[in-house]
């Protein structure tokens, strides 16, 4: 059981937006930012948003963040095939002193 | 650029230990703490815990609190995770991540190692 709540999985057509939502609580995302990692199969996770919605160099900037008290969501306009991916949100836990990352969405393009 | 390079995939026997290291290059070592982070097959992320490259100091989530040790070699730029005590569940590929201050973004990971305990 992850401190942060992801929905399992997500998908939209090519060109749609899609939207990925993380709860928490006021000890993690109510005290701090949140960043939003990719991860494709195989590979390592990739910092896709920090600082609740700043985006890495290199990022398209489809890619965006936005948090509401103890909540945060990634939203991705235009999505494309590429995008396929699994996405995880993170964020510093005040009161377990440990970070905490969300149990992953899986973004399925259709 | 910076880069975190990890040691190779290792199979384990139930009950001994594992000693992962990171190797960084492209940026100043001592300034940015380390982070391992694991994941099980099929699982999500796990964060196991952080070293302060400058002072030696750590934190451990409380899951691994007695079996894990991070160390790190500031001469060689190294970070390096031991866990005692394997059992089968702690299957999974390791990572280290960098991150500016303890709790800001791991901005960088390595490339990931491979643990399978089996007997």
């Amino acid at each position: 059981q992850s401190v942060l709540t992801q929905p399992p999985s997500a998908s939209g057509t090519p060109g749609q937006r899609g939207t990925i939502s993380c709860s928490g609580s006021s000890s993690n995302i109510g005290s701090n930012t949140v960043n939003w990692y990719q991860q494709f199969p195989g590979t390592a996770p990739k910092l896709l948003i920090y600082s609740n919605n700043q985006r890495p160099s290199g990022v398209p900037d489809r890619f965006s963040g936005s948090k509401s008290g103890t909540s945060a969501s990634l939203a991705i306009s235009g999505l494309q095939s590429e995008d396929e991916a699994d996405y995880y949100c993170a964020v510093w836990d005040d009161s377990l002193n440990a970070w905490v990352f969300g149990g992953g969405t899986k973004l399925t393009v259709l | 650029q910076v880069q975190l390079v990890q040691s190779g995939a290792e199979v384990k026997m139930p009950g001994a230990s594992l000693k992962v290291s990171c190797k960084a290059s492209g940026y100043t070592f001592s300034g940015y703490y380390m982070h391992w982070v694991r994941q099980a097959p099929g699982q999500g992320l796990e964060w196991m815990g952080w070293i302060n490259p400058n002072s030696g100091g750590t934190n451990y989530a409380q899951k691994f609190q007695g079996r894990v040790t991070m160390t790190r070699d500031t001469s060689i730029s190294t970070a390096y995770m031991e866990l005692s005590r394997l059992r089968s569940d702690d299957t999974a590929v390791y990572y280290c991540a960098r991150g500016w201050l303890h709790f800001t973004d791991l901005d960088y990971w390595g490339q990931g190692t491979l643990v399978t305990v089996s007997s």
